[in-house]
């Protein structure tokens, strides 16, 4: 299989703890984003990669959350210090520069 | 700011019952028009694209026409199924090429045997 990988599918943690997500996206793609989408809404954007620059960051992206991708292939998301409000599905996607956006089957995020 | 506005669901219809699922946009360039379909327990999927007015992106029985004088691009099929039960999304990205998809909220599809 050569879409968007995300690990782990499921993360459970305790709040005030911190989650690091993975996403490994298509070979030759060299856009990377970072979505998050709650129960009933649509995926809200948080940050996007040209190969490993960071490019854009949305407001909802709080100081707790930062996000990497250091040799422009797999992308981390950390969130610091989880809060119960952060539980959701964080989806990565990738592109072509600006071709068709193909996305992972997502980090489902629990926080107690 | 770009937004994507859709008609609120649950839309939930008769198997070979006519859909339309209404989608407009607001964008401060030109964009490309997309529905992004998720069926229950997995990832989101391109359905169909279209990239300049009057275009129509067409896949699996679903057609969309961009028009560009009414900034919609409905979401249609002729005759659904049980198996096209799930969340359809609208979205947009600017052809500028430097701005990421922006979605609606989704609208949700059951379709009743």
């Amino acid at each position: 299989d050569t879409g968007v990988s995300q690990n782990p599918r499921h993360k459970i943690t305790k709040r005030g703890q911190n989650v690091t997500f993975r996403c490994d996206p298509i070979s030759e793609h060299n856009r990377l984003y970072w979505y998050r989408q709650t129960l009933g809404q649509g995926p809200e954007f948080l940050t996007y990669f040209q190969n490993e620059a960071q490019l854009e960051k949305s407001r909802l992206l709080s100081d707790r959350f930062s996000a990497e991708r250091p040799k422009g292939s797999f992308s981390t998301l950390e969130i610091q210090r989880t809060e119960q409000g952060d539980s959701a599905m964080y989806l990565c996607a990738s592109s072509l520069d600006s071709g068709v956006v193909f996305f992972g089957p997502g980090t489902r995020l629990t926080v107690l | 700011g770009d937004s994507v506005t859709q008609m609120e669901g649950p839309v939930t219809l008769s198997e070979e019952a006519f859909l339309t699922i209404n989608c407009t946009y607001t964008a401060t360039g030109y964009p490309s028009l997309f529905w992004y379909v998720q069926y229950p327990g997995e990832g989101l999927q391109l359905l169909l694209k279209a990239t300049k007015a009057d275009d129509k992106g067409s896949n699996k029985g679903f057609e969309a026409t961009y028009r560009k004088e009414t900034t919609s691009f409905h979401l249609e099929k002729g005759s659904v199924q049980v198996s096209d039960s799930a969340v359809y999304f609208c979205a947009l990205i600017l052809n500028s090429g430097n701005t990421p998809l922006v979605f609606g909220k989704g609208t949700r599809l059951s379709v009743i045997a």
